[in-house]
């Protein structure tokens, strides 16, 4: 058990789609994390919550949505997403803003 | 903001032998450098952290090392083992509220 939940593992989307990524964190932490793991690049940070409140958006396009509706859940919605989206969608939590990260087991994302 | 370059991006080494993977930071107010251990189809997970008061820690057969001046820190693995076969991460924290930059990954693969 991670003690960080993402749901689904998999997903298959179209262009024109619109899809949620739900992670859901057991630890009581504060602070939430959406990151994009890509092949050949570095972990890239993408949104970051603390106490609900987003404190971070790395110039990610519009086409993600996040949305921290408590401290304990955290989702990232979709639509109209290009095949170059593709990758692996980590969520990740930590005490407080800084603290050690703990991962969940991310979401594999195909943009067809 | 701050970079971190991480080398080599892949290393192979035979079971027995040691390992280094080596990393720079930018930013000389980073306090917090973090390694992290993902396995394939899994969760990147922290193995072992160092802060900028610290030169060196070791836990059990992984070392980590930094050079605050060079502003360099590097993971060690002696007696390597095919488990250790994975893909590291190193990271550093800074930033106003503490943010964690991660490097671009080193694929190690141990030989039985």
């Amino acid at each position: 058990e991670t003690g960080v939940t993402q749901t689904p593992r998999h997903l298959v989307m179209g262009m024109t789609n619109k899809k949620s990524l739900k992670c859901e964190q057991h630890l009581g932490h504060n602070a939430m994390y959406w990151y994009k793991q890509s092949a050949k690049k570095p972990l890239e940070l993408m949104f970051v919550y603390s106490l609900e409140e987003r404190v971070e958006n790395n110039s990610v396009p519009s086409r993600f949505s996040p949305e921290c509706p408590n401290s304990s859940h955290l989702f990232l919605h979709l639509h109209t997403l290009q095949p170059e989206d593709s990758a692996l969608y980590l969520c990740a939590s930590s005490q407080d803003l800084g603290a050690v990260v703990h991962f969940g087991n991310g979401t594999r994302l195909t943009v067809t | 903001g701050e970079n971190v370059e991480q080398h080599p991006s892949t290393l192979s080494v035979q079971e027995g032998d040691s390992a280094v993977i080596k990393c720079t930071y930018s930013d000389s107010a980073s306090n917090y450098f973090p390694w992290y251990k993902q396995e394939l189809g899994k969760r990147p997970q922290l193995i072992i952290d160092i802060r900028s008061n610290v030169g060196e820690k070791k836990d059990q057969r992984i070392a980590v090392t930094l050079n605050k001046t060079a502003k360099h820190f590097s993971l060690h693995i002696t007696e390597t083992q095919p488990e250790d076969s994975a893909v590291y991460f190193c990271a550093a924290r800074t930033g106003g509220y503490q943010k964690v930059t991660f490097g671009i990954g080193t694929k190690l693969q141990v030989i039985p």
